[in-house]
């Protein structure tokens, strides 16, 4: 099955300390995106990335780091920088050109506690 | 700056209604619009795409038009049922910088029996 995942679904996390949130995806898609989601508000744009070894900050990248060293990997690392990381976390992915469709993964909720 | 809205925030409606969401957007310069749902607690689905030159797409029950010149986008949904119940979320994004999605807040459907 082609598709996107995201691990953990749930994780918890005390103040002060990073963590990663994976997501991998099969599609052969060449570019990936990190959104946080918080209640009553859109979908945030945190990093994107359109090629191996390459990203770029979105709209809320303050406190948030990202890697690309293959094409099926973009995890996400929130650090302890990140003021209020309590959030769902959503990546996302699509082939760069026409007709540029977005698919996203289940998502993960990070709580701190 | 892209703002996108989408009014109303909730709707309730009895099954079999035919029913439409609306969704505006501030920047006519876009590259294409995106409806999505989103199940409680899960990640988006992708539902119709609609590139900027086109006028309108259609899936099954559902049928999207877009009106670049007035800012706006309409998804109806024909026939209603109980399993289309969840939150619709169209997103846009900007020519020139295609892959980077702006989103709305979000229409909460419940379809009731």
């Amino acid at each position: 099955d082609g598709g996107i995942t995201q691990s953990p679904k749930y994780l918890f996390r005390k103040e002060g300390q990073n963590v990663t949130l994976s997501c991998e995806q099969n599609l052969n898609h060449d570019a990936m995106y990190w959104y946080r989601q918080d209640p009553g508000q859109g979908l945030r744009l945190i990093y994107y990335s359109q090629i191996v070894n390459d990203f770029q900050k979105g709209d809320i990248a303050e406190g948030y780091s990202v890697s690309r060293e293959k094409k099926e990997s973009f995890p996400l690392t929130v650090t302890s920088a990140q003021k209020n990381p309590t959030a769902f976390y959503l990546c996302a992915s699509t082939l760069t050109g026409f007709p540029n469709e977005q698919f996203f993964g289940p998502g993960t909720r990070l709580t701190v506690l | 700056k892209q703002e996108v809205t989408q009014i109303p925030a909730a709707l309730s409606v009895p099954e079999g209604e035919n029913l439409v969401l609306n969704c505006s957007f501030t920047d006519s310069a876009i590259y294409n619009l995106q409806w999505f749902r989103q199940d409680p607690g899960k990640g988006l689905t992708s539902l119709l795409l609609i590139q900027s030159s086109q006028r309108e797409q259609t899936s099954g029950r559902l049928n999207a038009s877009l009106d670049k010149s007035s800012g706006r986008s309409t998804l109806y949904i024909a026939a209603s049922q109980p399993g289309d119940s969840a939150t619709y979320l169209c997103a846009v994004s900007r020519t020139g910088t295609a892959s980077k999605l702006t989103f709305g807040t979000g229409t909460r459907l419940q379809v009731t029996l």
